[in-house]
């Protein structure tokens, strides 16, 4: 079975600053994918980034990027020039494809200070 | 952008009873999922759905849990007595298959409050 495991329960990072928020994972499959979730206060489930195993390339969206690292099994987010609408809870996430069922890490909570 | 749709936002309901909570997955996806999230911990998967069949259950989905996709468009969930550890959110998702290359999108959740 596929875990996720996010070691840090709460960060905090100025505005403006850079957070890099950690996730590990463990698995037997050799092709998967990975995704960041950001949940806020309203709870809703919002996709950060995605992340394709067989890809080399670290996936970037605008501020966030990530660093995919397949034989150490991690994938971290980073967030640069973190802004207020960044506080939220972050989720990782792996699946093992398109049309199965997503495992969750327990999460960090990312607060962003004025 | 497509969006899935959960309803009720919030849905409170007498222990004992049974509650059904609903989703309108994107139009053009093929699986469903049932996700839940007990207030401050992890979202736990619950089951998926594709082809008017349950694909894959967690341990979490049993006998008082089913799912439905009564028509071409909703989406349902189940729940026949209702438990106080049932309160939680729960979030419905659906996605494209494997060629259409789509993570999974999720609903806005529908908070489920039993009494």
């Amino acid at each position: 079975a596929q875990t996720v495991t996010q070691s840090q329960p709460e960060m905090s990072v100025q505005e403006a600053e850079t957070v890099t928020l950690s996730c590990t994972y463990d698995t037997s499959e050799s092709n998967y994918y990975l995704f960041w979730y950001k949940q806020p206060p309203s709870r809703q489930m919002i996709l950060v980034i995605r992340q394709e195993a067989y890809k080399q390339q670290n996936a970037t969206e605008n501020r966030f990027s990530v660093n995919f690292q397949k034989a150490a099994k991690s994938f971290s987010l980073k967030i640069s020039d973190s802004q207020l609408g960044d506080t939220a809870m972050y989720f990782c996430a792996f699946t093992k494809g398109y049309g199965q069922n997503f495992v969750f890490g327990p999460g960090t909570r990312l607060s962003v200070l004025p | 952008e497509p969006e899935v749709t959960q309803t009720p936002s919030h849905q409170v309901t007498q222990m004992g009873q049974e509650v059904i909570l609903r989703c309108v997955p994107i139009s053009n996806h093929l699986y469903f999922y049932w996700y839940r999230q007990i207030l401050g911990q992890k979202v736990e998967f619950l089951v998926s759905f594709y082809n008017n069949e349950i694909s894959e259950k967690s341990e979490i989905f049993d006998d008082q849990f089913s799912v439905e996709r009564p028509d071409g468009s909703n989406f349902t969930l189940k729940i026949r007595s209702t438990k106080l550890e049932d309160s939680a959110m729960y979030f419905c998702a659906s996605s494209g298959d494997s060629y259409s290359n789509q993570p999974q999108h999720f609903g806005d959740g529908t908070r489920l409050s039993i009494l």
